[in-house]
């Protein structure tokens, strides 16, 4: 089993619609939980952080952690075709850093 | 404050030649990771050193990589003899306490 399962996508909405990006674990003992939004030949970008279930939110971005059901999501309102870019959850536990394969979303204008 | 710092962004190799890449943490950080990520795929564990050790290398292949963060200067990522194979991206990220990491821009090996 991967420490870290990704809904693959990929994922095409209108402008203006909300979006959300899921990943499970396998650890009960992770402890970070990351967001990363990478753009076609660049590097991943940090888009969220947290370490505690319940909802963080920044702007249009809400990341949101159930440790119970071992479940991250993102959510992204009022979409832009900005926001179209591949999204990467992470988990840190022990000494590493495990990535989930990425979600492609594509915000049609 | 800089981000982590990679070079070169594009690389070309022939088969056989070696390939060297460089990153520069960010300021403060002494955790650096390398992945390397295939087209289609996703990022790929190779190697986790603080300065002047290797604390993990289980992503590393065991012959023709290597990979050092020396005392001073950046870490370099090492690969000997390159194979059409090894063409891909390899992000460097660095961590100041081991709860989030910042990547770098990448660099593109192209192994002709």
């Amino acid at each position: 089993q991967k420490e870290v399962e990704q809904d693959p996508g990929p994922l095409s909405v209108p402008e203006g619609a909300i979006v959300s990006l899921n990943c499970t674990y396998s650890n009960s003992a992770f402890q970070y939980f990351m967001w990363y939004r990478q753009y076609s030949r660049k590097g991943p970008e940090l888009l969220m952080y947290t370490y505690s279930s319940g909802n963080k939110e920044d702007g249009r971005f809400t990341a949101q952690v159930d440790k119970s059901s071992k479940y991250i999501s993102l959510f992204i309102r009022d979409s832009q075709p900005s926001d179209s870019a591949t999204y990467l959850c992470a988990i840190f536990g022990g000494n590493q850093f495990y990535f989930g394969t990425g979600t492609s979303l594509t915000v049609i204008p | 404050n800089a981000g982590v710092m990679q070079n070169p962004r594009h690389l070309v190799r022939r088969r056989g030649q070696e390939a060297r890449l460089r990153c520069s943490p960010m300021k403060g950080h002494s955790h650096v990771y390398w992945y390397r990520q295939l087209p289609e795929e996703g990022l790929k564990f190779m190697v986790y050193l603080q300065k002047e050790n290797i604390i993990d290398e289980s992503g590393m292949p065991k012959e023709r990589f290597s990979a050092e963060f020396p005392k001073e200067g950046p870490s370099i990522l090492r690969i000997q003899q390159v194979v059409r194979g090894d063409s891909a991206a390899y992000f460097c990220a660095s961590s100041p306490v081991l709860d989030t990491i910042y990547f770098g821009e990448g660099s593109w090996l192209t192994v002709v």
